[in-house]
């Protein structure tokens, strides 16, 4: 069966280190890969995603991902963490080609203090 | 300005009483999904759709109807809704081929 896994329920950081959230999957063919971050009382915003091409993706407010083929994970990284980075995060995965359907792993709330 | 919109935003129900949740996005997607999210089990879809009358199940469609008539508009029907329903929904559009969805502001549906 196809899964997500986002094994921390939360992440605790201190303001201005490195931080990662993890994510990995299980899913037949080629997966493509996505994190999604919720701020409270609001719907998901897209992060970044991962098709083709270079494993280490770049997306909005400085987070990037790579993804391991090997390892199937796909972690969430940031060099320096910023309080308003706190909210709720989502790695989704699409399967069976260009369809719409998609697996969403149970999220993980990621909580930076100054 | 880009959006997708739900209507309504909060509902109470009673169990039995068929309800509709709209959703419409401005962009021109030929995707759009349903999704609910519960706490500890994350987001899962519904319903999604590919283009106009064309639509598929997701992972939890029991108890959900949903229909494509229209490229901006994929409503989710609950013909008789029972407590277990009872949740945050989420509808979502993206281009074909793009893959990035964006996210209405989300739906609280109490059923009692």
């Amino acid at each position: 069966a196809q899964s997500v896994a986002q094994p921390e329920d939360q992440v605790n950081v201190a303001e201005g280190n490195p931080l990662t959230v993890k994510c990995t999957y299980s899913v037949s063919g080629n997966p493509y890969l996505f994190w999604y971050v919720q701020y409270p009382n609001r719907g998901l915003q897209f992060l970044l995603k991962y098709i083709t091409g270079d494993n280490l993706v770049k997306g909005s407010y400085g987070f990037e991902a790579e993804f391991n083929k090997s390892q199937t994970s796909f972690h969430l990284k940031k060099p320096s963490a910023l309080v308003s980075d706190s909210a709720l995060y989502f790695c989704a995965v699409q399967y069976g080609g260009a369809t719409n359907k998609l697996i969403f792993g149970t999220g993980t709330l990621l909580a930076v203090q100054p | 300005e880009a959006q997708v919109t739900q209507n309504p935003r909060y509902l109470i129900t009673v169990t039995g009483k068929k309800l509709t949740v709209t959703c419409s996005q401005n962009m021109n997607h030929e995707y759009m999904s349903w999704y609910r999210q519960d706490p500890g089990l994350g987001l899962r879809q519904i319903y999604y759709s590919m283009n106009v009358e064309v639509t598929d199940k997701g992972d939890v469609p029991e108890g959900y109807k949903v229909s494509r008539k229209e490229k901006r508009n994929f409503p989710l029907i609950l013909e008789s809704p029972s407590p277990n329903q009872t949740s945050l929904y989420f509808c979502a559009s993206s281009f074909r081929g793009n893959y990035e969805q964006y996210f209405g502001p989300g739906t609280r549906l109490t059923v009692t």
